[in-house]
């Protein structure tokens, strides 16, 4: 498999429940990125790993928790979220921050 | 000001046509610009990317100003499969990515 994996591709989920959002990249790069995109709305960053530490975090709710244990590898675990939070979440990668990132095909997810 | 802007259309232009988007971007220390394509409902997927010299793949010619902090693609004859968002993308100095809003193309037959 190449290029960048998300999984699940869609999710449904209650506010109360706890699910988490994998994302691999098989591109050798050292930088991943998580995406919110809602509805007709433009992309919004929400967090950035570089070198598997987190070097940026757009003042995103505590119920969403990233997790990178390697490069090859991101998370997001979701808790007690809001039926707003409904969106699309992208992952993506990129070699240096300054680089074109490269975007897996994203999950979908709706909250109840 | 934004640190990306665009006009959002959208665009509805017939088979054929050439059209051309804008973009400004306010951070002066700004180096890396690309163009993504975003279809509906999909994940952006990068179209091109941008150089001092102005680049051109295919029917596709991206310009940058640096002067005057603008970015430019124009698509020429266009065809039904263009039709999709166009996202303009910059970098920030010392951290990611910046997109755009994004511009709508619609081309009809």
């Amino acid at each position: 498999e190449t290029g960048v994996t998300q999984t699940p591709r869609h999710l449904v989920m209650g506010m109360t429940n706890k699910k988490s959002l994998k994302c691999e990249q098989h591109l050798g790069h050292n930088a991943m990125y998580w995406y919110k995109q809602s509805a007709k709305k433009p992309l919004e960053l929400m967090f950035v790993y570089s070198l598997e530490e987190r070097v940026e975090n757009n003042s995103v709710p505590s119920r969403f928790s990233p997790e990178c244990p390697n490069s090859s590898h991101l998370f997001l675990h979701l808790h007690t979220l809001q039926p707003e939070d409904s969106a699309l979440y992208l992952c993506a990668s990129s070699q240096g921050s300054y680089n074109e990132q490269f975007f897996g095909p994203g999950t979908r997810l709706t909250v109840l | 000001r934004k640190e990306v802007e665009q006009d959002p259309g959208p665009f509805n232009v017939p088979e054929g046509a050439t059209v051309a988007f804008n973009c400004t971007y306010s951070n002066s220390a700004s180096q890396s610009f690309f163009w993504y394509r975003q279809d509906c409902r999909k994940e952006p997927k990068l179209l091109m990317s941008v150089y001092s010299s102005g680049n051109e793949d295919g029917r596709f010619t991206a310009q940058l100003n640096r002067a005057s902090q603008y970015i430019s693609l124009l698509i020429r004859d266009s065809k039904l499969s263009d039709s999709a968002t166009y996202l303009c993308v910059v970098n920030r100095a010392g951290t990611a990515l910046i997109f755009g809003k994004g511009t709508t193309l619609s081309v009809s037959s």
